[in-house]
């Protein structure tokens, strides 16, 4: 079944620069990369997703890009601000299912 | 606005009861998932339900079976609670159709298994 791998589990940033976390998958046949936001005490939330045929998509400062032959897809984060810090998830679709990575923590510093 | 209501927020519980989580959707989705989430392990599937009576396991089982008698409300439920059942416990259904849109997840319902 599919495995999702995801890293780093913890990750701080300067406010203001990038910050990236990267996931790697195992099935061949997951063609949906959803990635998740989930503040302190909050449910998941969807914050852009990717499809296997395309390599890249762009919202706002959030940018996501899909490696297919290699099974990677990361997610980058531009110009980081306080309110990015949460805990982000990764995941793939398996059989109609989604299957999450374990999460990264991210801390934007002051 | 897709709607997914979890009874109870938070729900202490002794060794050895039956536990029942409630899932409610307004959405009239064939597909309801039921997740646990623990510090360090992400979101693991317990077991989801393709439609009324139907029930598949999901990777982590063991320990619980569920219910969906009603199209908008799939119940998890815990026969003997144990100690290691202690976790947040997040209900989902698609958000969108054809499998783009990823889930909308309850609020969550935090269990302390004491």
């Amino acid at each position: 079944g599919e495995n999702v791998e995801q890293h780093p589990s913890t990750l701080s940033v300067q406010e203001g620069d990038s910050a990236v976390i990267k996931c790697t998958y195992s099935d061949s046949a997951s063609n949906y990369f959803p990635w998740y936001k989930q503040e302190l005490g909050k449910r998941p939330q969807l914050i852009i997703d990717i499809r296997s045929n395309v390599g890249e998509k762009k919202d706002q400062r959030i940018a996501v890009t899909l490696n297919k032959t290699a099974k990677h897809f990361s997610l980058h984060i531009t110009e980081t601000q306080p309110e990015d810090s949460a805990v982000y998830f990764c995941a793939a679709d398996r059989d109609d299912k989604i299957i999450f990575g374990k999460g990264t923590r991210l801390h934007i510093l002051p | 606005d897709v709607k997914v209501t979890q009874s109870s927020r938070y729900l202490v519980k002794r060794t050895g009861e039956k536990v029942f989580l409630e899932c409610v959707q307004d959405m009239d989705h064939e597909n309801m998932f039921w997740y646990r989430q623990d510090p360090g392990l992400g979101l693991r599937l317990i077991y989801f339900s393709y439609d009324v009576k139907m029930k598949e396991k999901g990777d982590i089982p063991e320990g619980y079976s569920v219910s969906r008698e009603k199209k908008e409300r799939f119940s998890l439920i815990l026969e003997s609670a144990s100690t290691n059942q202690t976790s947040m416990y997040l209900c989902a259904i698609p958000s969108g159709t054809g499998g783009i849109g990823g889930y909308t997840f309850g609020s969550g319902t935090r269990l302390t298994v004491v």
